[in-house]
C-alpha cells in the first residue's frame, strides 16, 4: 500500500527559528512536492523534486529551501520561520512519466504555528 | 503562479442531498482531477478526467471535463456523513510533472 509519512503532525515554532519539515515516501517514486494549505487559497506548490539532489522551485518558494539526499527523503527547510509561515504543509510524491501517472500522494501533512 | 477558482468556498447541506461544484482556470488543462481531503489528512485521489467532454462516475460521484477544458464539475448525489471533508480540483498539462491545485470547497453536513 501507497505511504507518504511526515515527521511531526503538528509542530510550534518561534519567529526566527530554522525548521526542518521531513518527508518519506516508501513507493520508489522520483517525484516528490511540498505545497502549503492555506483557508480560501488551496494547494500552493513550493517547490519539487524529480530525482535525488534535483529541485526546481514551486509557485511560493521564498523562504524557504529543500534537500533531497535520498530517494525516499525530501526535506522543507524554512531558514528563519516567520509568522506567515503558519500553515499546514503537505508533501506529496507520485512515479514520473504522462498516462495515467497524475495521480499524487499525499501525506497527512504538518500544521506549524510560528508564534 | 496560476490557481483555479472552485465554487462555492463552502457549502453546508442536509444529509441526503444532491451536492454540486465547479472548477475554473483561465487557461486550458490536457487533465482534470479531482481530490478529497478527509479532516486531518492528506488529500486523495477521487476521480481523473482525461478527455473534453468527458463525463465519469465513481459511485455516487460524477465528475464532467468541461468542454472548453478550462473548467470542471464534481457532484454527489445523495450525500451521507463521510462526505464531508474539502474538494480540491486540479489540472494537468502534457510535458509537466506539476499540478495546479485550486482553492477548494469545504462540504459540511448539517445534522
Amino acid at each position: 500500500d501507497v505511504k507518504v509519512t511526515q515527521s511531526s503532525r503538528y509542530l510550534v515554532k518561534r519567529t526566527g527559528e530554522k525548521v526542518f519539515l521531513e518527508c518519506v515516501q516508501d513507493m520508489d517514486h522520483e517525484n516528490m512536492f511540498w505545497y502549503r494549505q492555506d483557508p480560501g487559497l488551496g494547494l500552493r506548490l513550493i517547490y519539487f523534486s524529480y530525482d535525488v539532489k534535483m529541485k526546481e522551485k514551486g509557485d511560493i518558494p521564498e523562504g524557504y529551501s529543500v534537500s533531497r539526499e535520498k530517494k525516499e527523503r525530501f526535506s522543507l527547510i524554512l531558514e528563519s520561520a516567520s509568522t506567515n509561515q503558519t500553515s499546514m504543509y503537505l508533501c506529496a510524491s507520485k512515479p514520473p512519466g504522462q498516462g495515467f501517472a497524475h495521480e499524487q500522494y499525499f501525506g497527512p501533512g504538518t500544521r506549524l504555528t510560528v508564534t | 503562479g496560476q490557481q483555479l477558482n472552485q465554487s462555492p468556498q463552502s457549502m453546508f447541506i442536509q444529509e441526503g442531498e444532491d451536492v454540486s461544484m465547479n472548477c475554473t482556470s483561465s487557461s486550458i488543462f490536457n487533465t482534470w482531477l479531482w481530490y478529497k481531503q478527509d479532516p486531518g489528512e492528506g488529500p486523495v485521489l477521487l476521480i481523473a478526467l482525461y478527455k473534453a467532454g468527458e463525463l465519469t462516475s465513481n459511485g455516487r460521484l460524477t465528475a464532467q471535463f468541461g468542454i472548453t477544458r478550462k473548467d470542471s464539475f464534481l457532484n454527489i448525489s445523495a450525500s451521507i456523513p463521510s462526505d464531508v471533508g474539502i474538494y480540491f480540483c486540479a489540472g494537468h498539462n502534457f510535458g509537466n510533472e506539476k499540478l495546479t491545485f485550486g482553492t477548494g470547497t469545504r462540504l459540511t453536513i448539517i445534522p
